[in-house]
Protein backbone atom coordinates (compact mmCIF):
# COMPACT_ATOMS: atom_id res chain seq x y z
CA UNK A 1 0.00 0.00 0.00
CA UNK A 2 1.93 2.90 -1.41
CA UNK A 3 1.99 5.91 0.84
CA UNK A 4 0.94 9.72 -0.74
CA UNK A 5 3.21 10.15 -3.69
CA UNK A 6 4.30 13.71 -4.61
CA UNK A 7 6.62 14.55 -7.89
CA UNK A 8 8.43 15.81 -8.53
CA UNK A 9 10.77 15.80 -5.09
CA UNK A 10 12.44 18.41 -6.70
CA UNK A 11 11.39 21.57 -9.25
CA UNK A 12 13.70 24.13 -10.86
CA UNK A 13 11.90 26.87 -12.37
CA UNK A 14 13.17 30.50 -14.09
CA UNK A 15 10.68 33.49 -12.67
CA UNK A 16 8.17 33.58 -14.80
CA UNK A 17 7.69 30.23 -15.43
CA UNK A 18 4.91 27.99 -14.74
CA UNK A 19 5.18 24.97 -12.03
CA UNK A 20 3.01 22.22 -11.74
CA UNK A 21 3.18 19.37 -8.35
CA UNK A 22 1.21 16.01 -8.32
CA UNK A 23 0.38 14.66 -5.42
CA UNK A 24 -1.72 10.82 -5.58
CA UNK A 25 -3.27 10.50 -2.12
CA UNK A 26 -3.12 6.96 -0.65
CA UNK A 27 -5.38 4.49 -1.18
CA UNK A 28 -8.79 5.16 0.23
CA UNK A 29 -8.30 8.20 0.99
CA UNK A 30 -10.80 11.06 -0.71
CA UNK A 31 -8.79 13.81 1.30
CA UNK A 32 -6.09 15.90 -0.03
CA UNK A 33 -4.62 18.92 1.62
CA UNK A 34 -1.55 21.06 0.38
CA UNK A 35 0.89 22.81 2.65
CA UNK A 36 3.68 24.65 1.88
CA UNK A 37 6.80 25.51 4.01
CA UNK A 38 9.03 28.31 3.60
CA UNK A 39 12.40 27.43 4.73
CA UNK A 40 12.88 27.86 8.99
CA UNK A 41 8.76 28.04 8.78
CA UNK A 42 6.13 25.69 9.98
CA UNK A 43 4.22 24.59 7.40
CA UNK A 44 0.84 26.69 6.30
CA UNK A 45 -2.41 25.77 5.07
CA UNK A 46 -3.24 26.42 1.21
CA UNK A 47 -6.22 24.33 0.31
CA UNK A 48 -8.13 21.05 1.02
CA UNK A 49 -10.00 19.04 -1.79
CA UNK A 50 -12.08 16.16 -2.32
CA UNK A 51 -12.35 14.76 -5.51
CA UNK A 52 -13.68 17.09 -8.15
CA UNK A 53 -14.52 20.10 -4.77
CA UNK A 54 -12.35 22.44 -3.52
CA UNK A 55 -13.90 22.48 -0.16
CA UNK A 56 -11.09 25.31 1.57
CA UNK A 57 -8.86 27.41 -0.40
CA UNK A 58 -8.49 30.12 2.12
CA UNK A 59 -5.32 29.59 2.86
CA UNK A 60 -4.41 30.13 -0.86
CA UNK A 61 -2.83 33.51 -2.50
CA UNK A 62 -5.35 34.84 -4.66
CA UNK A 63 -3.35 35.48 -7.77
CA UNK A 64 -1.33 32.59 -9.78
CA UNK A 65 -1.89 29.78 -7.46
CA UNK A 66 -4.80 26.79 -8.29
CA UNK A 67 -5.13 23.85 -7.73
CA UNK A 68 -7.70 20.54 -8.81
CA UNK A 69 -8.27 17.07 -7.69
CA UNK A 70 -10.14 15.51 -10.81
CA UNK A 71 -12.24 12.77 -10.73
CA UNK A 72 -9.20 10.48 -12.31
CA UNK A 73 -5.78 10.89 -11.63
CA UNK A 74 -3.15 12.81 -9.01
CA UNK A 75 -4.19 15.96 -7.58
CA UNK A 76 -2.51 19.08 -9.35
CA UNK A 77 -0.99 22.44 -7.58
CA UNK A 78 -0.47 24.87 -10.27
CA UNK A 79 2.11 28.27 -9.49
CA UNK A 80 1.54 30.46 -12.39
CA UNK A 81 4.27 33.06 -13.16
CA UNK A 82 6.45 31.89 -10.34
CA UNK A 83 8.52 34.57 -8.79
CA UNK A 84 11.63 33.86 -6.19
CA UNK A 85 9.27 34.16 -3.13
CA UNK A 86 7.57 30.63 -4.04
CA UNK A 87 10.59 28.60 -3.52
CA UNK A 88 9.81 26.41 -0.69
CA UNK A 89 8.47 22.74 0.32
CA UNK A 90 5.22 21.92 -1.17
CA UNK A 91 3.96 18.60 1.17
CA UNK A 92 0.85 17.10 0.11
CA UNK A 93 -1.41 15.16 2.51
CA UNK A 94 -4.08 12.77 2.36
CA UNK A 95 -6.31 11.32 5.09
CA UNK A 96 -9.33 8.98 5.26
CA UNK A 97 -12.02 11.32 6.66
CA UNK A 98 -11.73 15.02 8.76
CA UNK A 99 -11.50 13.32 12.38
CA UNK A 100 -8.08 11.87 11.77
CA UNK A 101 -4.48 13.09 11.19
CA UNK A 102 -2.77 13.22 7.81
CA UNK A 103 -0.49 11.29 6.05
CA UNK A 104 2.20 13.21 4.25
CA UNK A 105 4.16 12.91 1.04
CA UNK A 106 7.44 13.78 0.89
CA UNK A 107 7.15 16.99 -0.43
CA UNK A 108 8.33 19.01 -3.88
CA UNK A 109 11.11 21.56 -3.10
CA UNK A 110 10.52 24.02 -5.41
CA UNK A 111 13.29 26.56 -6.54
CA UNK A 112 12.52 30.12 -8.70
CA UNK A 113 15.86 31.11 -9.71
CA UNK B 1 -1.91 35.44 18.83
CA UNK B 2 -0.67 33.02 16.76
CA UNK B 3 -2.82 29.73 16.60
CA UNK B 4 -0.40 27.71 17.87
CA UNK B 5 2.84 28.48 19.78
CA UNK B 6 5.68 26.58 20.33
CA UNK B 7 9.41 27.49 22.07
CA UNK B 8 10.96 26.77 18.53
CA UNK B 9 14.51 25.77 20.84
CA UNK B 10 17.00 24.76 20.04
CA UNK B 11 17.10 22.21 22.97
CA UNK B 12 20.46 20.48 23.26
CA UNK B 13 20.25 17.72 25.64
CA UNK B 14 22.83 14.31 26.29
CA UNK B 15 21.99 10.92 25.64
CA UNK B 16 19.66 9.79 28.50
CA UNK B 17 18.10 12.71 29.63
CA UNK B 18 13.81 13.86 29.84
CA UNK B 19 13.00 17.03 28.04
CA UNK B 20 9.34 18.46 27.39
CA UNK B 21 8.11 20.28 25.09
CA UNK B 22 5.05 22.75 25.61
CA UNK B 23 2.73 24.35 23.04
CA UNK B 24 0.19 26.91 23.29
CA UNK B 25 -3.37 27.38 21.03
CA UNK B 26 -5.49 29.84 21.19
CA UNK B 27 -9.21 28.56 19.61
CA UNK B 28 -10.43 26.97 22.49
CA UNK B 29 -13.14 25.34 19.84
CA UNK B 30 -9.95 23.25 18.92
CA UNK B 31 -11.36 19.59 19.25
CA UNK B 32 -7.90 17.14 18.07
CA UNK B 33 -4.06 17.47 18.98
CA UNK B 34 -1.25 16.23 17.47
CA UNK B 35 2.55 15.82 17.93
CA UNK B 36 4.10 15.09 14.46
CA UNK B 37 8.12 15.07 14.03
CA UNK B 38 9.84 16.07 11.19
CA UNK B 39 13.46 15.30 10.06
CA UNK B 40 16.04 17.74 8.33
CA UNK B 41 14.32 18.46 4.59
CA UNK B 42 11.65 15.14 5.24
CA UNK B 43 7.80 15.21 5.42
CA UNK B 44 6.32 15.74 8.88
CA UNK B 45 5.25 11.89 10.25
CA UNK B 46 2.72 11.58 13.23
CA UNK B 47 4.39 10.92 16.26
CA UNK B 48 0.86 10.46 18.32
CA UNK B 49 -2.73 11.63 18.61
CA UNK B 50 -3.18 13.74 22.46
CA UNK B 51 -5.89 12.69 24.33
CA UNK B 52 -7.56 14.79 27.56
CA UNK B 53 -6.70 12.09 30.17
CA UNK B 54 -2.95 11.92 28.71
CA UNK B 55 -1.59 8.86 27.00
CA UNK B 56 2.11 7.36 26.46
CA UNK B 57 3.39 5.58 24.00
CA UNK B 58 6.99 4.14 24.99
CA UNK B 59 9.20 6.76 25.91
CA UNK B 60 6.74 9.60 24.86
CA UNK B 61 4.09 11.02 27.28
CA UNK B 62 1.89 13.56 25.66
CA UNK B 63 -0.80 15.35 27.85
CA UNK B 64 -2.95 18.15 27.27
CA UNK B 65 -4.72 20.71 29.30
CA UNK B 66 -7.88 22.28 28.00
CA UNK B 67 -8.63 24.65 30.66
CA UNK B 68 -5.06 26.11 29.89
CA UNK B 69 -5.29 25.83 26.25
CA UNK B 70 -2.16 24.05 26.68
CA UNK B 71 -0.59 20.84 25.45
CA UNK B 72 2.61 19.33 26.14
CA UNK B 73 5.25 16.45 24.85
CA UNK B 74 7.82 14.33 27.39
CA UNK B 75 10.33 11.81 25.93
CA UNK B 76 12.69 9.94 28.34
CA UNK B 77 15.62 8.59 27.77
CA UNK B 78 16.24 10.34 24.92
CA UNK B 79 18.35 8.31 21.98
CA UNK B 80 20.37 10.18 18.97
CA UNK B 81 17.37 8.87 16.88
CA UNK B 82 15.47 11.30 18.29
CA UNK B 83 16.72 14.02 17.32
CA UNK B 84 14.07 16.36 15.52
CA UNK B 85 11.89 19.13 15.18
CA UNK B 86 9.07 18.70 17.23
CA UNK B 87 5.50 20.19 15.52
CA UNK B 88 2.56 20.72 17.60
CA UNK B 89 -0.27 20.43 15.73
CA UNK B 90 -4.34 21.71 16.15
CA UNK B 91 -7.35 21.12 14.33
CA UNK B 92 -10.50 23.17 14.81
CA UNK B 93 -13.87 21.87 14.52
CA UNK B 94 -15.37 24.84 13.15
CA UNK B 95 -14.26 27.68 10.95
CA UNK B 96 -11.77 29.71 12.60
CA UNK B 97 -9.43 32.03 10.84
CA UNK B 98 -10.72 30.10 7.50
CA UNK B 99 -9.20 27.02 8.61
CA UNK B 100 -12.61 24.80 8.72
CA UNK B 101 -10.89 22.02 10.66
CA UNK B 102 -7.68 21.72 9.40
CA UNK B 103 -4.44 21.01 10.97
CA UNK B 104 -3.21 24.22 12.09
CA UNK B 105 0.81 23.50 12.81
CA UNK B 106 3.31 25.25 15.20
CA UNK B 107 7.00 26.12 14.10
CA UNK B 108 8.14 23.35 15.95
CA UNK B 109 10.69 23.08 18.66
CA UNK B 110 14.04 21.85 17.40
CA UNK B 111 15.65 18.67 19.53
CA UNK B 112 19.31 17.88 19.65
CA UNK B 113 20.33 14.91 21.26
CA UNK B 114 24.03 14.62 21.39
CA UNK B 115 26.11 11.36 22.54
Amino acid sequence: NAGVMQNPRHLVRRRGQEARLRCSPMKGHSHVYWYRQLPEEGLKFMVYLQKENIIDESGMPKERFSAEFPKEGPSILRIQQVVRGDSAAYFCASSPDRTNGYTFGSGTRLTVV
Amino acid sequence: RKEVEQDPGPFNVPEGATVAFNCTYSNSASQSFFWYRQDCRKEPKLLMSVYSSGNEDGRFTAQLNRASQYISLLIRDSKLSDSATYLCVVKSSSNYGGSQGNLIFGKGTKLSVKP
